[in-house]
């Protein structure tokens, strides 16, 4: 079983409108970490959000937020007011373990391109 | 604070030649993280050091993979002899576990390596 599914390959969105980029996760560990990175075309990794599994609150970073939903194993993201420079992939990603063993796994991204 | 360096940038050579890729974590953080895209593909985990220890290197490949962290700091990534398959985007990260858990893994720039 995937342990991080993005079902999204690519994703429009209009300037300055608000888009959700799903990611959903798999694992039995009760501590882990999850994260949303952005690549441009240009290459680099780009962190962008970090929420933990204890975290009560849904993180947020300027027009980043995640919404957490620890039921469903959700943690897709929100970004708003979408930009030109916004048009990348997306991936999600999970650190599991603790200690000194940790593990990050990445979904297959979401390719995300804003519209004048 | 410099962040994670990766060198070189690009490297371009020929089936069965030998290629050595250098990574250089965030001063103090004692993860390093060596992962590959190959082409339209997900990031996919190579492997895990912590300090000079592998911790986990279960998604090396082959044995053609060697990768060491001399003394805890950076690492390298030697491919010998190097395949047309191995041709990828390979990136290192680091990060520094937190004592409430919360760790970033943060991302060099990647290294482009091409086999022809």
């Amino acid at each position: 079983a995937q342990k991080i599914t993005q079902t999204q390959p690519g994703m429009f969105v209009q300037e300055k409108e608000a888009v959700t980029l799903d990611c959903t996760y798999d694992t039995s560990d009760q501590s882990y970490g999850l994260f949303w990175y952005k690549q441009p075309s240009s290459g680099e990794m780009i962190f962008l959000i970090y929420q933990g599994s204890y975290d009560e609150q849904n993180a947020t970073e300027g027009r980043y937020s995640l919404n957490f939903q620890k039921a469903r194993k959700s943690a897709n993201l929100v970004i708003s007011a979408s930009q030109l420079g916004d048009s990348a992939m997306y991936f999600c990603a999970m650190r599991e373990g603790s200690g000194g063993y940790q593990k990050v796994t990445f979904g297959t991204g979401t390719k995300l391109q804003v519209i004048p | 604070e410099a962040g994670v360096t990766q060198f070189p940038s690009h490297s371009v050579i020929e089936k069965g030649q030998t290629v050595t890729l250098r990574c250089d974590p965030i001063s103090g953080h004692d993860n390093l993280y060596w992962y590959r895209r190959v082409m339209g593909k997900e990031i996919k985990f190579l492997l895990h050091f912590v300090k000079e220890s592998k911790q986990d290197e279960s998604g090396m490949p082959n044995n053609r993979f060697l990768a060491e962290r001399t003394g805890g700091t950076y690492s390298t990534l030697k491919v010998q002899p190097a395949e047309l398959e191995d041709s990828g985007v390979y990136f290192c990260a680091s990060s520094r576990e937190r004592l409430a858990g919360h760790t970033e893994a943060f991302f060099g720039q990647g290294t482009r390596l091409t086999v022809v």
